[in-house]
């Protein structure tokens, strides 16, 4: 069964800052990865899906990476900012989805 | 699009009660999820339908829980009796495999809340 983690749980840093979250995964055989976003209270938000053939994938401030072979994704955010404070969860599809626990993003002003 | 809908976003109900969730999937969309989601557990699969038939209800804690979805634009989750510990936010989310690409972006509702006392 796919195990995706993600560390740190927690991360606090001062506004302005580049911030990298990581994604590991056990299973190789995956059909992509998806980044989300949680607020409080709120469903999850699609942020970047990179397929397995892919290597990265940039949206603004956000790039995302994937290196199947170490089972390895990371997200990394440019010159955070106090509204990208949030939940951060990495999704890994191979037979469903399989979800890890999410880092906690704190973006202090 | 609206989205994926879901109803009601909360609900507040008493132990042994039966308790329907809803959810109205992306239109087109041929995958359909139910999550649920606690402090303790974080994301957890309940089921999940491909074109309207169930495909993997492992996830399902117990025989209290079923799902269905009549047609492409409809689902239920049903707790029946509802307990204390079945408090999450439970979540639908829909998808579409691009066959081509393999790319399946999954796309959630907003949730529903329940609180069972």
């Amino acid at each position: 069964k796919q195990e995706v983690t993600q560390i740190p749980a927690a991360l606090s840093v001062p506004e302005g800052e580049n911030l990298v979250l990581n994604c590991s995964f056990t299973d190789s055989a995956i059909y992509n990865l998806q980044w989300f976003r949680q607020d409080p209270g709120k469903g999850l938000t699609s942020l970047l899906l990179i397929q397995s053939s892919q290597r990265e994938q940039t949206s603004g401030r956000l790039n995302a990476s994937l290196d199947k072979s170490s089972g390895r994704s990371t997200l990394y955010i440019a010159a955070s900012q106090p509204g990208d404070s949030a939940t951060y969860l990495c999704a890994v599809e191979s037979n469903q989805f399989y979800f890890g626990t999410g880092t906690s993003l704190t973006v202090i002003p | 699009d609206a989205g994926v809908i879901q109803s009601p976003r909360h609900e507040v109900t008493e132990m042994g009660q039966e308790v329907t969730l809803r959810c109205k999937p992306i239109s087109g969309h041929d995958y359909l999820f139910w999550y649920r989601q606690t402090m303790m557990r974080g994301l957890e699969l309940l089921i999940y339908f491909n074109n309207n038939v169930p495909i993997d209800d492992s996830g399902m804690p117990e025989d209290r829980f079923s799902a269905k979805m009549p047609n492409a634009s409809f689902s239920t989750l049903k707790i029946q009796p509802s307990e204390p510990r079945d408090s999450a936010v439970y979540f639908c989310a829909s998808s579409l495999k691009d066959w081509y690409t393999g790319a399946n972006v999954l796309t959630f509702g907003a949730g529903s809340r329940l609180t069972v006392l």
